[in-house]
């Protein structure tokens, strides 16, 4: 198992340009969760699926849209980067929603994202 | 904003000795996790204690939860260089709807050899 991937690993934006970040699992995981890290910070939640078929927005969501393709994929969409959205994006998985499942997450590697 | 806060933001030890992280939170809880993050990498899981747990064991880790001052802690006991990492607690407050988990910041631990 590869657990979760997330493409790409790098890239440099210059404002107002879009792009998409990807996220799989193949852990059969019913939720996922975007975050991003910035330095000296902890991860903020920015979109999360409890299931297939539902999103609902995190702590900071502003200048960010999500799809859940399908029950594997969760992507992240910046429509017009702006130099406040250079971060590390983390994507991440759990069987059943974190909380009253008692449900561990698992993190995919990281995408390090600089918007010029 | 931000659930959790840890204690130290820094802490550097000698192989062998002992590491103590803290973490206070500020909302009710329904259960708290630790995950390790090696530098350059994702986050992973270490332990779970569910809110009316007191005190968790896994190999070397030691987690206890205090609700009542609303407080976590992570020993980690003979430690070694491969524990170098930053170590963050992560909380599921019982207002938001138990669906997502919070960090905190972080404490950033160096093992010297």
């Amino acid at each position: 198992n590869a657990g979760v991937t997330q493409t790409p690993k790098f890239q440099v934006l210059k404002t107002g340009q879009s792009m998409t970040l990807q996220c799989a699992q193949d852990m059969n995981h019913n939720s996922m969760y975007w975050y991003r890290q910035d330095p000296g910070m902890g991860l903020r939640l920015i979109y999360y699926s409890a299931s297939e078929g539902t999103t609902d927005k995190g702590e900071v969501p502003n200048g960010y849209n999500v799809s859940r393709l399908n029950k594997r994929e969760f992507s992240l969409r910046l429509e017009s980067a702006a130099p406040s959205q250079t971060s590390v994006y983390f994507c991440a998985s759990s069987e059943r929603p974190s909380g009253i499942h008692y449900n561990e997450q698992f993190f995919g590697p990281g995408t390090r994202l600089t918007v010029l | 904003s931000q659930q959790g806060e840890e204690d130290p933001q820094a802490l550097s030890i000698q192989e062998g000795e002992n590491a103590t992280m803290n973490c206070s939170y500020k909302t009710s809880i329904n259960n708290l996790q630790w995950y390790r993050q090696n530098s350059g990498r994702g986050l992973v899981h270490l332990i779970l204690i569910r809110s009316n747990e007191r005190e968790k064991h896994s190999g070397r880790l030691r987690v206890t939860l205090d609700t009542s001052k609303k407080s976590s802690s992570l020993l980690i006991t003979a430690s070694r260089a491969a524990d170098t990492a930053s170590y963050f607690c992560a909380t599921v407050p019982l207002i938001q709807g138990a669906q997502k988990l919070v960090f905190g910041q972080g404490t950033r631990l160096t093992i010297n050899p």
